[in-house]
C-alpha cells in the first residue's frame, strides 16, 4: 500500500515555463512533507519543506502548496531552467519519529 | 566529515555470496537511515537508529538483512546469500534529531547480484 504517491514518472517543460509536480498521500496523520532532487549518480538532496501547519512555502524559484482536505501538494518551480532536470521525490513524516515515506519520483525534465 | 560518504560506489557479487555496505554519516548527526531504490521504484525504507534507542528495523524485507551501528556513528549493512531481487541502490542518510532538518544522504551504492 504506497500512502505517498506521484502518478506522473514524466513531465517535460520548456525552459522559462512553470513546472508543476503533484503528490498525493493517505495518510492523515503525514503532517510534514518534503521534496528531494535527485540527479544519476547522486543521492536525493533536500529541496524545500512544508508544515501542517502552513499551505504554502516560497524559497525562491520552488513553491511548495499544500492542501490537507485533498490530501495533496505540489512543486511549483518558476521559472524552470535546464539544470533542473532531474528526478523530484516526495516524501512525508508522521510526528517526526518515524522515517520518511517516499513517492515514487517524477522525471522532469526542462527543455531548452 | 562533510558529506554522507557510502562505499563501496558500486559492487558486483555472485548470487548466494554475502556483502557488507558501509555508511559514514555527517559528524554530529544522530540519526542513520538506510533506504534502497530498485528500479523504476521509490526509495524504500530499511532501517533506523536513532542516538542509543534501539534501532527501527521494520523495513527490512528479510532475516537475510541486518545492520549496525557502531558508536553511534559508522554503519553496516549487510545482506546475507544475496539474491539477485537485492540488486538495487542502496542509500544511506544522516540527520540531526528534529524533523525540521531533511535528511542528508550519500551517493549510494549500486549493488547488481548476478
Amino acid at each position: 500500500d504506497q500512502q505517498v504517491k506521484q502518478n506522473s514518472p514524466s513531465l517535460s517543460v520548456q525552459e522559462g515555463r512553470i513546472s508543476i509536480l503533484n503528490c498525493d498521500y493517505t495518510n492523515s496523520m503525514f503532517d510534514y512533507f518534503l521534496w528531494y532532487k535527485k540527479y544519476p549518480a547522486e543521492g536525493p538532496t533536500f529541496l524545500i519543506s512544508i508544515s501542517s501547519i502552513k499551505d504554502k512555502n516560497e524559497d525562491g524559484r520552488f513553491t511548495v502548496f499544500l492542501n490537507k482536505s485533498a490530501k495533496h501538494l505540489s512543486l511549483h518551480i518558476v521559472p524552470s531552467q535546464p539544470g533542473d532536470s532531474a528526478v523530484y521525490f516526495c516524501a512525508a513524516s508522521n510526528s517526526g519519529n518515524t522515517p520518511l515515506v517516499f513517492g515514487k519520483g517524477t522525471r522532469l525534465s526542462v527543455i531548452a | 566529515g562533510a558529506g554522507v560518504s557510502q562505499s563501496p560506489s558500486n559492487k558486483v557479487t555472485e548470487k548466494g555470496k554475502d556483502v557488507e555496505l558501509r555508511c559514514d554519516p555527517i559528524s554530529g548527526h544522530t540519526a542513520l537511515y538506510w533506504y534502497r531504490q530498485s528500479l523504476g521504484q521509490g526509495l524504500e525504507f530499511l532501517i533506523y537508529f536513532q542516538g542509543n534507542s534501539a534501532p527501527d528495523k521494520s523495513g527490512l524485507p528479510s532475516d537475510r538483512f541486518s545492520a549496525e551501528r557502531t558508536g553511534g556513528s559508522v554503519s553496516t549493512l549487510t545482506i546475507q546469500r544475496t539474491q539477485q531481487e537485492d540488486s538495487a541502490v542502496y542509500l544511506c542518510a544522516s540527520s540531526l534529531e528534529g524533523r525540521d532538518y531533511g535528511y542528508t544522504f550519500g551517493s549510494g551504492t549500486r549493488l547488481t547480484v548476478v
